[in-house]
Order: C-alpha cells, then sequence, then structure tokens
C-alpha cells in the first residue's frame, strides 16, 4: 500500500538554526507532493506544493522542498528557522489523479526555542 | 471569513450516543472530505464528495455516514459512539477532485467519546 513517511517525529531548535525535514513515499507513479503546516491552535495551512517542472518548490515563509524523484522524497527545508515557525508539519502525495485523496506522514512536531 | 468552518470544536459525548459534526465552505469548492486525526496526529481520509456525489470511502465503520445537502455542505453523522471514535475531525476543500487540487482545512472538531 502507499505510505509516507517522516523520519523526525519531534525536532528542537534553536532560533536561527536551519532545518531539514524528511520525508519519503512509497508509489512508482506519478505523484503531487504537498507539505501542510499546523500551528497551535490553528487548521492546516498549504506551506508548499510540487505538481511538475523544476523540483526545488518555494513556499511561504522561506520554506523550500526538493523533490529527488530517485530517492523518492521530498524534504522540507528552511536555512534559519524562527520562534514562529513552532508547529506540526505534514507532508502528503497524492496519487490518485480524480479524486485529490491525499496520504499523509505522521507529521513532525518542531519547537524552535527563542 | 471563515473558509472551512466546523462546528462544533469540541464534542464530548458518551458511549452508544449519536452525534453529527457540520461542515460548510465558502470557497466555491467542487470537493469536500472528511479527515480523521488520531492520538498520534496520524491523519486519514474518511470519505470525499464531488459535487454532492460520493468518490472516498475508505475502510470505515457504516456507523459514519456523511452527507452532503449542496456542495458546500458536508456533514457526517456518527452513531452509535465507541470509545475508540476519539480523535480530531478535520473537513477540507478543493476546488476540483484533481491530484493537483491542494486541500483547505476546517480548524478540526475534537470528539471526546467517554
Amino acid at each position: 500500500a502507499q505510505s509516507v513517511s517522516q523520519h523526525n517525529h519531534h525536532v528542537i531548535l534553536s532560533e536561527a538554526a536551519s532545518l531539514e525535514l524528511g520525508c519519503n513515499y512509497s508509489y512508482g507513479g506519478t505523484v503531487n507532493l504537498f507539505w501542510y503546516v499546523q500551528y497551535p491552535g490553528q487548521h492546516l495551512q498549504l506551506l508548499l506544493k510540487y505538481f511538475s517542472g523544476d523540483p526545488l518548490v518555494k513556499g511561504i515563509k522561506g520554506f523550500e522542498a526538493e523533490f529527488i524523484k530517485s530517492k523518492f522524497s521530498f524534504n522540507l527545508r528552511k536555512p534559519s528557522v524562527q520562534w514562529s515557525d513552532t508547529a506540526e508539519y505534514f507532508c502528503a502525495v497524492s496519487i490518485s489523479s480524480n479524486t485529490g485523496k491525499l496520504i499523509f506522514g505522521q507529521g513532525t512536531t518542531l519547537q524552535v526555542k527563542p | 471569513d471563515t473558509a472551512v468552518s466546523q462546528t462544533p470544536k469540541y464534542l464530548v459525548t458518551q458511549m452508544g450516543n449519536d452525534k453529527s459534526i457540520k461542515c460548510e465552505q465558502n470557497l466555491g469548492h467542487d470537493t469536500m472530505y472528511w479527515y480523521k486525526q488520531d492520538s498520534k496526529k496520524f491523519l486519514k481520509i474518511m470519505f470525499s464528495y464531488n459535487n454532492k456525489e460520493l468518490i472516498i470511502n475508505e475502510t470505515v465503520p457504516n456507523r459514519f455516514s456523511p452527507k452532503s445537502p449542496d456542495k458546500a455542505h458536508l456533514n457526517l453523522h456518527i452513531n452509535s459512539l465507541e470509545l475508540g471514535d476519539s480523535a480530531v475531525y478535520f473537513c477540507a476543500s478543493s476546488p476540483t477532485a484533481e491530484r493537483d487540487s491542494p486541500l483547505h482545512f476546517g480548524n478540526g472538531t475534537r470528539l471526546t467519546v467517554t
């Protein structure tokens, strides 16, 4: 069955540190890839997405992700985190062409210390 | 203006009861979803409707019955609630059911069954 794995369950960083959150998926066909963020007490919001073209995609708030097809990976990065980046981060993949169904990873809790 | 709104935000009830969660979106989207987030924060799709038509029905007990009176609303009715139903239920919508259509989430309904 198709699945998404996020390797880091809980990450603690100091402000200005660099961030990389891992995401791997298991599916050999065409995929669309997403990162969603859930700030404390808020709903999930789209951070960035990959559909096709340049495998390096830029999202909101200085986040970026790189799609490496050979590694089935879509890691999220940010060069310098801020306290306000404290949140849950979810990687998701869409494989179905006509249902919009997303398969989510188990999420990564990011805690940024001021 | 809230794009995807769910009510109630919190729901505490006893085993065996029947309860409903309502969802409305004012984005003009064609497709709506219900996702369940368990205690480990894992998000899993339950149902999806496209223009009031059911297009995804994952392996969910038939105690759960979605209803879409129009494409702006998707309600979830749960009969004979069980302890294992305790979770956060997220409603979401997307412009279409295509693979590249990002989801917009509601704030979630935290259901606690005692």
